[in-house]
């Protein structure tokens, strides 16, 4: 089946430090990616798409200039968090689907990265 | 409205019974919904896929999709302590659109 790898599984590090996260489709090729965030007992929520080779589009109040994504690749995309703060802390998730076939395959989540920013 | 509503819950049963867990939706274009099983602290993964209406069975899990009352709905049969996680329904429309749309989710307890 589909598998998407995330990296790192866990991060805690100081305020005012960038943090990159990876997102990679091992098994297939995903032209857009999606970016979610979740806190502690809430539901997702989308910050963005990501599309290879073009511009991310992001969902309303997510500050592009903060979540740097960039999806240079067929099977990666990455999302930098710029200059994190305390309240940047959360679970942040990506997805993917395969490009060919249908549209409406499943997403396939990647396991998370923990963000803690002290 | 809500696109995707889903009872937040908790919605407890005992080992062994049925589970059946509920989510309507307002998009009358939406064409493939999803079911996903995210434990606490975990991303979510799949359970189950339905694009036509009726029931699909994989194993212990039942997934009932009614396109005229917009309703798709996923049964657990023989429910276990392991299966206490919060269930999220979603769905994509018709048309090419990737983007998929979740609610909120179920939380499930199944107490031994």
């Amino acid at each position: 089946g589909a598998v998407v790898s995330q990296h790192p599984s866990w991060v805690i590090c100081k305020s005012g430090t960038s943090v990159k996260i990876e997102c990679r489709s091992l098994d297939f090729q995903a032209t857009t990616m999606f970016w979610y965030r979740q806190f502690p007992k809430q539901s997702l929520m989308l910050m963005a798409t990501s599309n290879e080779g073009s511009k991310a589009t992001y969902e309303q109040g997510v500050e592009k200039d903060k979540f740097l994504i960039n999806h240079a690749s067929l099977t990666l995309s990455t999302l930098t968090v710029t200059s994190a703060h305390p309240e940047d802390s959360s679970f942040y998730i990506c997805s993917a689907n395969p490009s060919t076939g249908a549209s409406n395959q499943p997403q396939h989540f990647g396991d998370g990265t923990r963000l803690s920013i002290l | 409205q809500k696109e995707v509503e889903q009872n937040s819950g908790p919605l407890s049963v005992p080992e062994g019974a049925i589970a059946s867990l509920n989510c309507t939706y307002s998009d009358r274009g939406s064409q493939s919904f999803f079911w996903y099983r995210q434990y606490s602290g975990k991303s979510p993964e799949l359970i189950m896929f339905i694009y036509s209406n009726g029931d699909k069975e994989d194993g212990r899990f039942t997934a009932q999709l009614n396109k005229a009352s917009q309703y798709v709905s996923l049964l657990i049969r023989d429910s276990q302590p392991s299966d206490s996680a919060t269930y999220l329904c979603a769905l994509k429309r018709a048309g090419g659109s990737y983007i998929p749309t979740f609610g909120r989710g179920t939380s499930l307890i199944v107490h031994p």
